[in-house]
């Protein structure tokens, strides 16, 4: 089946411009998550879905960053007033959730990501 | 603090050949996950191998197998007979399940399979 996939695979944008981020889980997993990996370092958490709501959003560097789930699938991440130090490649991975049998193996799937230049 | 290390340099391994990665991680969640990912230069994270903690036994997976030792919080992934679609950088993520749902990953290993 379908994979997660992530739209756009590239981003360039200046600095101070505003940002969507879009990424489709794979079908009937219901939890989805948020990563920013930097050069050289593994991914970081940003935020955590389960279903249509953020469960955890600890992970979110400050509230230029926003993202949402509505329909408890598709989800969006939001960059305001971007900084040159948002330049990252912004992951997103899907995993089964709630509805997984044993929650310490709930694997999670990682989409090709999307590559972030703000100039 | 980090809860997962992973601390080796750069590895180059000749074809055909074992190749052992190490990661050591920090925890005290009783039950947790700890999975290792592969990330070639196209960027994708694909899942490679999942262990748990309360598993008797070490997980394997085709090529990948993992060498858990609990007591020493440590979980190294050994890929056998080395291809050279096996570069790649390896990633090693531990779940913490009392914690919340995030993974926690490590630095990850470069590894460079040589013809």
């Amino acid at each position: 089946g379908a994979g997660v996939s992530q739209t756009p695979s590239n981003k360039v944008t200046e600095k101070g411009k505003y940002v969507e981020l879009r990424c489709d889980p794979i079908s009937g997993h219901t939890a989805l998550y948020w990563y920013r990996q930097s050069l050289g370092q593994g991914p970081e958490f940003l935020i955590y879905f389960q279903g249509t709501g953020a469960a955890d959003d600890s992970g979110l560097p400050n509230d230029r960053f926003f993202a949402v789930r509505p329909e408890g699938s598709v989800s969006t991440l939001k960059i305001q007033r971007t900084e040159r130090g948002d330049s990252a490649v912004y992951l997103c991975a899907s995993s089964l959730g709630l509805a997984a049998l044993n929650p310490a193996a709930d694997t999670q799937y990682f989409g090709p990501g999307t590559r972030l230049t703000v100039l | 603090a980090q809860k997962i290390t992973q601390t080796q340099p750069g590895m180059f391994v000749q074809e055909k050949e074992a190749v052992t990665l190490d990661c050591t991680y920090d925890t005290s969640d009783p039950s947790y996950g700890l999975f290792w990912y592969k990330q070639p230069s196209s960027g994708e994270m694909i899942f490679l191998i999942y262990q748990g903690s309360y598993d008797q036994q070490n997980a394997t997976e085709g090529r990948y197998s993992l060498n858990f030792q609990k007591a020493r919080k440590s979980a190294n992934l050994v890929i056998s007979a080395s291809q050279l679609g096996d570069s790649a950088m390896y990633f090693c993520a531990m779940r913490e399940v009392y914690g919340n749902n995030r993974l926690a990953f490590g630095k990850g290993n470069q590894v460079v399979v040589i013809p």
